[in-house]
């Protein structure tokens, strides 16, 4: 079956390490994007991707960075700059046609210890 | 400016008892709206989805929406309440261009009671 595939669900890091997150998807959607999750706050976009090679800064994007150099895979590195990192991560991916079919993975949970 | 707004925090019903959660948007064009479903630790899970044409929708597990363009709403409801139905729920607007983005509410966590 066609999915997302977020790994790992649990994560744990050192103040001032950086660390990676895994997002992979066989749907062949071509956009893709990580969002944060924080208590009481909703869903806040961090990256998100439109193509292959190419990607563009959400709302809270400092401290992040991504890559896009396959359609299937979208990693995001929480780097040291991140100043509050411990937060539940989602990825999620569409497919060309507007605003339709958003598929989220199961989530990552990264706590700094 | 672009927004979806939840006023409800939390609700608590009893199981068996109907259920509507509020949704409002604010959208410079025509809206797709969605409302998600969140278990705890899990990811978001489409209920249902409106692009165009009825106001009522049906979605999966029993649950329907309805659009009301006047009031810029899209509540969402179902007649009977089962506990597992307990979970977080988001409402969601974008566009219909390729590179419009989802816009969340901030969310409205269910509680049922036995």
């Amino acid at each position: 079956d066609g999915g997302i595939t977020q790994s790992p669900k649990y994560l744990f890091r050192k103040e001032g390490q950086n660390v990676t997150l895994s997002c992979e998807q066989n749907l062949n959607h071509d956009a893709m994007y990580w969002y944060r999750q924080d208590p009481g706050q909703g869903l806040r976009l961090i990256y998100y991707s439109q193509i292959v090679n190419d990607f563009q800064k959400g709302d809270i994007a400092e401290g992040y960075s991504v890559s896009r150099e396959k359609k299937e895979s979208f990693p995001l590195t929480v780097t040291s700059a991140q100043k509050n990192p411990t937060a539940f991560y989602l990825c999620a991916s569409r497919t060309g046609q507007g605003a339709r079919g958003y598929t989220f993975g199961s989530g990552t949970r990264l706590t700094v210890v | 400016a672009q927004s979806v707004t939840q006023p409800d925090i939390h609700i608590t019903v009893s199981e068996g008892a109907s259920l509507e959660l509020r949704c409002n948007y604010s959208y410079g064009a025509t809206p797709y709206l969605f409302w998600y479903v969140q278990s705890p630790g899990q990811g978001l899970q489409l209920l249902l989805k409106y692009f165009s044409g009825d106001t009522l929708f049906q979605g999966i597990k029993g649950f329907e929406a309805e659009f009301k363009r006047s009031q810029s709403s899209f509540n969402l409801r179902k007649p009977s309440v089962h506990w597992s139905d307990a979970a977080e729920y988001f409402c969601a607007v974008g566009g219909a261009s390729a590179t419009n983005k989802l816009i969340f509410g901030t969310g409205t966590l269910l509680a049922v009671q036995p």
